[in-house]
């Protein structure tokens, strides 16, 4: 079945440094979305991306899309505290009615 | 438009007791999904349903737990007998088409004593 994998699972950072983690697929995908859940919260939708090679902004969080629609990567500029949580990516596969399949997420704590 | 809701937020059960966990969808979304999620771990998908019907139940252990949604009213997560291993952050989302944006309720936590 498909596999959407997230390593590290964590990541420590300093504030005001960037901040880079990848989503890698083992099938083809459709479309890509990310999620944030915050210590204590519930996930949040973020962003979907569906085109190969797109890149989507928003402030300071990039979102790129692999040309072969089976990777993509989270880039976050100057990190925050508010920056802190999990990140998760979910893969919709390329096939009729496939299911959205998350990745395990990957804690981002920063430290201030 | 009210988000995905869910109750209770918190519920704390006895061994051997039975978890009722319920999840009201997004008004417009009959694509519902329940998540499992222990301590610092990631999102394990539970099941996927449709009004009346399972259409994914692949992440549902095989004893003990059970899932539904009916025509009408909200979405039931069953756990019977319940056991400390249990103990776990369960999320419902809904989304309006399959595979489409899930949006997550708050998830009720349950503790078994």
């Amino acid at each position: 079945g498909q596999q959407v994998m997230q390593i590290p699972q964590y990541q420590h950072v300093q504030e005001g440094e960037d901040f880079t983690t990848y989503c890698n697929s083992s099938t083809t995908l459709s479309n890509i979305q990310w999620y944030k859940q915050r210590p204590g919260g519930h996930p949040v939708f973020l962003i979907q991306l569906v085109k190969s090679g797109e890149v989507k902004k928003q402030k300071r969080l990039t979102f790129q899309f692999g040309e072969a629609k089976k990777n993509s990567s989270l880039h976050i500029t100057a990190t925050q505290t508010t920056d802190v949580g999990t990140y998760f990516c979910a893969g919709e596969g390329a096939g009729a009615n496939s299911k959205l399949t998350f990745g395990k997420g990957i804690t981002l704590s920063v430290r201030p | 438009n009210a988000g995905v809701m869910q109750n209770p937020r918190h519920l704390v059960r006895r061994r051997g007791q039975e978890a009722r966990l319920r999840c009201s969808p997004m008004k417009g979304h009959s694509h519902v999904y329940w998540y499992r999620q222990l301590p610092e771990e990631g999102l394990k998908f539970m099941v996927y349903l449709q009004k009346e019907n399972i259409i994914d139940e692949s992440g549902m252990p095989k004893e003990r737990f059970s899932a539904e949604f009916p025509k009408e009213g909200p979405s039931i997560l069953r756990i019977q007998q319940v056991v400390r291993g249990d103990s776990a952050a369960y999320f419902c989302a809904s989304s309006r088409l399959v595979a489409d944006t899930q949006y997550f309720g708050p998830g009720t936590r349950l503790t078994v004593l």
